[in-house]
């Protein structure tokens, strides 16, 4: 079974550039995640995807942050404009509905200089 | 939320030892909790999980605690491995019924052959 696909894997950019994430979750998962992980911390969830739906966007900064899921599979994440404290790594992550497991794609390693 | 620094509680054993990590986590109701690995450069990974309804379950080599008197969880490895050198971390579904996981502290195992 493939895992959760994400790209790109590493991108630097400059503060107030702007950054799109990709993540193609694994098949049949209508559940789709994006997890901001700063450095020495544990993933903080920003928002959580139920088909094309979204069920809970609470923790993002929607002033920077957005993210679609067109169709009710892949997904973007983008930030406009970037802050130095966007550094970290996203991670997509993507369940079945009522099954607990989730499963976590390799993140991207985003630098804001 | 709470911030850590970069600095992670760190546990070091030798090859073979049992190793034990702790977590300390914030929502009496939550209702489920799961431990992850996360190796370096990767997703986090699943390990093992738990009802509330449980205070012990066991899987191959792991075994989850749960206190829900102190707010307590805990992982036990046996006989560790260089391989099972890793950061873990627990988490809590806070969401209820839409699985939304919060992640606690991590803890670096560093296995030494």
């Amino acid at each position: 079974e493939a895992g959760v696909a994400q790209s790109p894997r590493y991108k630097i950019i400059e503060k107030r550039q702007s950054v799109a994430f990709w993540c193609n979750p694994i098949s049949g998962h209508a559940t789709l995640y994006w997890y901001q992980q700063i450095l020495g911390q544990g993933p903080k969830l920003l928002i959580q995807f139920q088909n094309n739906g979204v069920v809970d966007d609470s923790q993002l900064p929607k002033d920077r942050f957005s993210a679609e899921r067109l169709k009710g599979v892949d997904s973007t994440l983008k930030i406009q404009p970037a802050k130095l404290e966007d550094s970290a790594v996203y991670l997509c992550a993507s369940s079945l509905p009522m099954l607990r497991e989730t499963f976590f794609g390799p993140g991207t390693r985003l630098t804001v200089l | 939320g709470e911030s850590v620094g970069l600095h992670l509680p760190t546990l070091s054993v030798q090859e073979g030892d049992n190793s034990i990590i702790n977590c300390a986590y914030s929502n009496s109701a939550s209702d489920y909790f799961i431990w992850y690995k996360q190796e370096s450069g990767k997703g986090p990974q699943f390990i093992i999980d738990i009802r509330s309804n449980m205070d012990k379950r066991q899987g191959q080599r792991v075994t989850v605690l749960l206190n829900k008197t102190v707010k307590h969880l805990s992982l036990q490895i046996a006989a560790t491995q260089p391989g099972d050198s890793a950061v873990y971390f627990c988490a809590e579904n806070s969401g209820g019924s839409n699985y939304k996981l919060t992640f606690g502290k991590g803890t670096l195992l560093t296995v030494n052959p």
